[in-house]
């Protein structure tokens, strides 16, 4: 079965100041790799997936992850926070079996 | 948006009571799903359906029970609902049916109290 791991429950960072998420996962086929956002008391919206192809995949407000297959990660970066990305983001994976999902990041901006 | 709605939003109910959580979509999708979000765990999986009255289990079914006579409907049963349950539910469609990388969309969610 796939896992993934979320490293750090909680990351503070300046407003304007580089965001990196860390995610490492496990599979034991190629995965498929996701970063969802989660607001509050909101359900959970796709930033952005790793299927195939290009390992650097871009999505939704200015995030990008890149797959690295040699250290099973899937690190999310923005380069510059703001204020409106201050929530909670999942990783999850999803291959050979359901889609699992990490335990979460929550995202602090300060001003 | 995804066209999913959950209801009810907010729930309180007493231990030992039955409660149905109703999952709703306009998508037409094949593949539905039911989650379960705890502080620490993430989302983990209760329950999913392939289609019209197909179900399976996933991570954590015990205490639960779904059904999906609909294609746009899918329900969480909670037989005899007990403090552990007290939870956030959320519902998920699969955007591409039974394709690799496919990704899920989500409802809103429902915040189970379980006194």
């Amino acid at each position: 079965a796939q896992s993934v791991t979320q490293l750090g429950s909680h990351v503070s960072v300046s407003e304007g100041a580089l965001v990196l998420l860390r995610c490492n996962y496990s599979s034991s086929v190629p995965p498929y790799l996701f970063w969802y956002v989660q607001y509050p008391n909101q359900g959970l919206q796709l930033l952005l997936k790793y299927t195939t192809g290009a390992t650097l995949v871009k999505g939704i407000n200015g995030f990008e992850a890149e797959f690295k297959k040699s250290e099973t990660s899937f690190h999310l970066t923005k380069p510059s926070a703001h204020m409106s990305d201050a929530a909670e983001y999942f990783c999850a994976v999803s291959g050979a079996d359901d889609m699992r999902f990490g335990a979460g990041t929550r995202l602090t901006v300060k001003p | 948006d995804a066209g999913i709605t959950q209801s009810p939003r907010h729930k309180v109910t007493e231990t030992g009571t039955p409660v149905t959580l109703r999952c709703h979509q306009t998508e037409n999708h094949r593949y539905m799903y039911w989650y379960r979000q705890d502080p620490g765990h993430g989302l983990r999986l209760i329950h999913y359906s392939y289609g019209v009255k197909d179900t399976d289990k996933g991570e954590v079914s015990d205490g639960y029970s779904v059904s999906r006579s609909k294609t746009e409907d899918f329900l969480l049963t909670l037989e005899s609902a007990t403090s552990s349950q007290t939870s956030v539910y959320f519902c998920a469609i699969s955007a591409e049916e039974n394709a690799p990388g496919y990704e899920q969309y989500f409802g809103p969610g429902t915040r189970l109290t379980v006194t």
